[in-house]
């Protein structure tokens, strides 16, 4: 198993780019989770998903949009990029809502 | 203990001692409690986890302690190894909200 898969591992963009970051998990969790890292921070919820075609914000959703056409895949998009988007983005994902969680390798983005 | 904003904890310990890390957490209809260990550049990865019917669980090298009446959570790590250096973080889920994440603790490994 390849657990959780994210892309790209790095990234740059200028303001107002968008782009999309993705995430693919093997292991037929149902639900998925989209996290930003902020140096010295706990890790903060954007999106979720409970399964196939479902989804919800959490707890910081600006400027962002998710998609979950299928079991595996669950993209992020970010829209209009600004430099306060600048982060890690960890993707994770779960056997049962809210518990143990099994995160990628994670995404970081720079806007300038 | 756990912290938030740009500096974290740091605890240093010589390798081969016991290292102790603490976290307190904010709501006491949580239920359920996981440490997670991140090395840099890494995504978190589970250590060990304990229910709120539980003060105690042992894993390979790590118990993880649970006092509810204060709100406090422990990770011990026993024979520190070189490798055990990263940022150790815990959450809290349960009780009908989203898990909350913690800012973490560094844990620096002297050879």
């Amino acid at each position: 198993n390849a657990g959780v898969t994210q892309t790209p591992k790095f990234r740059i963009l200028k303001i107002g780019q968008s782009m999309t970051l993705q995430c693919t998990q093997d292991m037929n969790h149902n639900y998925m989770y989209w996290y930003r890292q902020d140096p010295g921070m706990g890790l903060k919820l954007i999106y979720y998903s409970v399964g196939a075609g479902i989804t919800d914000k959490g707890e910081v959703p600006n400027g962002y949009n998710v998609s979950r056409s299928t079991t595996e895949d669950f993209p992020l998009r970010l829209e209009l990029a600004a430099p306060s988007q600048t982060s890690v983005y960890f993707c994770a994902s779960s056997w049962r809502f809210q518990e143990t969680q099994y995160f990628g390798p994670g995404t970081r983005l720079l806007v300038l | 203990g756990e912290s938030v904003g740009l500096h974290l904890p740091t605890l240093s310990v010589q390798e081969g001692d016991n290292s102790i890390i603490n976290c307190a957490y904010s709501n006491s209809a949580s239920d359920y409690f996981i440490w997670y260990k991140q090395e840099s550049g890494k995504g978190p990865q589970f250590i060990i986890d304990i229910r709120s019917n539980m003060d105690k669980r042992q894993g390979q090298r790590v118990t993880v302690l649970l006092n509810k009446t204060v709100k406090h959570l422990s990770l011990q790590i026993a024979a520190t190894q070189p490798g055990d250096s990263a940022v150790y973080f815990c959450a809290e889920a349960g009780g009908g909200f989203k898990t909350i994440f913690g800012a973490g603790t560094r844990l620096f490994v002297k050879a």
